[in-house]
């Protein structure tokens, strides 16, 4: 089993729809939890930083850690062409790996105008 | 401010010859790192710095991959005798601390080996 899972799509959604992307990990050492966009020929920017269980909140993004199921979720409000993107779960853990992320393989997203 | 920077944009080689990518990290940033990045594969972790040390190489593929780092800053990774299989997208990042912090990462080098 990998350490992280992310199911890679595509998910296509018409513009202004909720979208729900989701993550599965395995190592409940984790206690960080990045979200990363990337853009075609981009490099992956963060786009959401947490810590433990909980929500946290920017914008039309709204990120969400349940450790205890070891699930993390993001999800995009009023969905935007320009949202159109490859989304990356990452994780990174305490105690030997607090430094080295790991990442699901990213689902790839398409929002329709 | 400015962001982590990488070049070459892309690179084309003939197999069997070397190469040298190249990263400036954010400045300030201790850490830096070079991933790998393969169509279906995911993001790869290479090797980590904190300063100019290398405490985890664990992710080179083999001894035809290397990689520096200078006055804690400016970072090379070396591919010597490149085989088609190291055709990828090579991500360098970096970051604060290098510890419980996030990373940050450059365009990437868009590497084809011919």
């Amino acid at each position: 089993q990998k350490e992280v899972e992310q199911d890679p799509g595509p998910l296509s959604v018409p513009e202004g729809a909720i979208v729900s992307l989701n993550c599965t990990y395995s190592n409940s050492a984790f206690q960080y939890f990045m979200w990363y966009r990337q853009y075609s020929r981009k490099g992956p920017e963060l786009l959401m930083y947490t810590y433990s269980s909980g929500n946290k909140e920017d914008g039309r993004f709204t990120a969400q850690v349940d450790k205890s199921s070891k699930y993390i979720s993001l999800f995009i409000r009023d969905s935007q062409p320009s949202d159109s993107a490859t989304y990356l779960c990452a994780t990174l853990g305490g105690g030997g790996s607090n430094y080295k992320l790991t990442f699901g393989k990213g689902t790839l997203l398409t929002v329709n105008p | 401010g400015a962001g982590v920077s990488q070049s070459p944009s892309n690179k084309v080689t003939e197999k069997g010859k070397d190469v040298e990518l190249r990263c400036d990290p954010i400045s300030g940033h201790t850490a830096l790192y070079w991933y790998r990045q393969s169509l279906g594969q995911g993001l790869e972790f290479l090797i980590y710095f904190q300063g100019n040390s290398a405490p985890d190489k664990s992710g080179l593929p083999s001894d035809r991959f290397s990689a520096e780092r200078t006055g804690g800053s400016v970072s090379t990774l070396t591919i010597q005798r490149t085989q088609q299989e190291d055709s990828a997208v090579y991500l360098c990042a970096s970051s604060f601390t290098g510890r419980n912090s996030p990373l940050h990462f450059g365009n990437g080098t868009r590497l084809t080996v011919t």
